[in-house]
């Protein structure tokens, strides 16, 4: 079954402190893996897009990587500031014969001052 | 540019009643979704267009009707509304070829209760 499960699911840290979020996926084949913020009460935005052949992508401090082999994406947030409080979505592009939307659910993160 | 708009922000239903949730984008994107986003559960695709004209299903289209008369609007009716379609709808437009290569850009979303 094509998932993207995302860990943790809620996450709390200081304000200027780094941390990294996890996302793992069972989706094959993929065309490409995105990162997205979503502020509460607000749309997803796109930080990150990699295709499958991509390790590594930055947006300033986000900095996302994946490894295909493991099927495994991390989002990597430097010197966190009080607006990256925020959900951060995963999402697989499947392209088994139609192309796909797969989400996860999401990691809630709170920065605190 | 606005990018993607939607109204209303906030809605209240009984149950059966209909309404129309609507979209607008100035970006000229030919293609535009309508997502659902409940607790606990990745965004879920309703409805979506490649272009005026043509409307296709999402995974969960119950209940729900599209219609695209013009490249900017994109409206999502509800027939008669029930509980179970208590969620925040999301809109969503790309540019031609479609959000699986290009960047998809999302509205504010409209919070839906249906008591």
């Amino acid at each position: 079954k094509n998932q993207v499960e995302q860990s943790p699911q809620s996450l709390i840290i200081l304000e200027g402190k780094n941390c990294t979020l996890q996302c793992n996926y069972t989706v094959s084949p993929f065309s490409n893996l995105r990162w997205y913020k979503q502020d509460t009460g607000r749309g997803p935005v796109s930080l990150t897009i990699m295709t499958f052949s991509e390790n590594t992508k930055s947006n300033g401090r986000y900095t996302a990587t994946l490894d295909a082999d493991t099927k495994q994406s991390s989002l990597h947030i430097t010197a966190s500031q009080l607006s990256d409080s925020a959900s951060y979505i995963c999402v697989v592009i499947l392209t088994s014969g139609t192309y796909k939307y797969i989400f996860g659910t999401g990691t809630r993160l709170k920065v605190l001052a | 540019n606005a990018g993607v708009t939607q109204t209303p922000k906030f809605q209240v239903l009984k149950t059966g009643q209909s309404m129309t949730l609507q979209c607008a984008q100035d970006m000229n994107h030919e293609y535009m979704s309508w997502y659902r986003q409940d607790p606990g559960m990745g965004l879920r695709l309703i409805h979506y267009s490649v272009g005026a004209g043509i409307t296709d299903q999402g995974e969960v289209p119950n209940g729900y009707n599209v219609s695209r008369s013009t490249t900017e609007d994109f409206p999502l009716r509800l027939l008669s509304a029930a509980p179970s379609q208590t969620s925040v709808y999301f809109c969503a437009s790309s540019y031609s070829g479609g959000p699986f290569f290009n960047e998809q850009y999302f509205g504010p979303g409209t919070r839906l209760t249906v008591t």
